[in-house]
């Protein structure tokens, strides 16, 4: 089962422009990651933030996360087409379950030149 | 090339043909976990290793599925009798052992079709 969902399914903005990606998930974590998939590639990971952690920044990269909502985004500014890709939450639970990640369904991040 | 490598990349077989996937992580990584992403989803457990003992398995590993690491150092992941629903990207990824599940480092993935 997933454990996310990311808002939006798709998203298609023009190269310079910020790209903003929402993930929401149900359960307690220890921390939430985001990783990039080019089409028909595995995943990169791209950065984590710990469940104590409110903002992380990487790069053009920005991930906020907000345990009281189960939520978290990750902003991408002046974007690239080269960003063009698929992004995904996964979340690190807390005890039990598995180990390892559980990913959300994604965004479909498009970069128009 | 240090990275988790995954062999084949990609097989075509027939429904009721066995298939066996490869995965070679990175060295000194002895926590493997193997997922599968159908089209438009992102990627599901199936189960995962330390060292050469399988620690957990998803129910979505049915019986036609079991994966190994008996040395613990490469895995292989069979699927017995394929069905059409087995069709997917396999993808295995290995990490480093630690308290809290930090990043994952994937291999390319290997694409099964079942005609």
């Amino acid at each position: 089962s997933q454990q996310g969902e990311e808002d939006p399914q798709a998203l298609s903005i023009q190269e310079g422009e910020n790209a903003t990606m929402n993930c929401s998930y149900k359960t307690s974590i220890n921390n939430l990651q985001w990783y990039r998939q080019n089409s028909g590639r595995g995943l990169v990971h791209l950065i984590l933030i710990r469940s104590n952690e409110r903002e992380k920044h990487s790069g053009r990269l920005r991930v906020t996360l907000d345990t009281s909502k189960k939520s978290s985004s990750l902003l991408i500014t002046a974007s690239r087409a080269a960003d063009t890709a698929s992004y995904f939450c996964a979340t690190a639970g807390i005890g039990g379950g598995a180990d390892g990640l559980t990913f959300g369904k994604g965004t479909h991040l498009i970069i128009q030149p | 090339d240090t990275g988790v490598s995954q062999n084949p990349r990609h097989k075509i077989t027939k429904r009721g043909q066995n298939v066996t996937f490869r995965c070679d992580p990175i060295s000194e990584h002895n926590r493997l976990y193997w997922y599968r992403q159908t089209l438009g989803q992102g990627p599901e457990f199936l189960t995962y290793f330390q060292n050469e003992a399988q620690l957990e398995k998803s129910r979505l590993l049915s019986d036609r599925f079991s994966a190994e690491r008996p040395k613990g150092s490469f895995s292989t992941l069979e699927i017995q009798r394929t069905e059409q629903g087995d069709s997917a990207m396999y993808l295995c990824a290995s990490r480093v052992r630690g308290r809290t599940t930090g990043e994952l480092f994937f291999g390319e993935g290997s694409r099964l079709t079942v005609l």
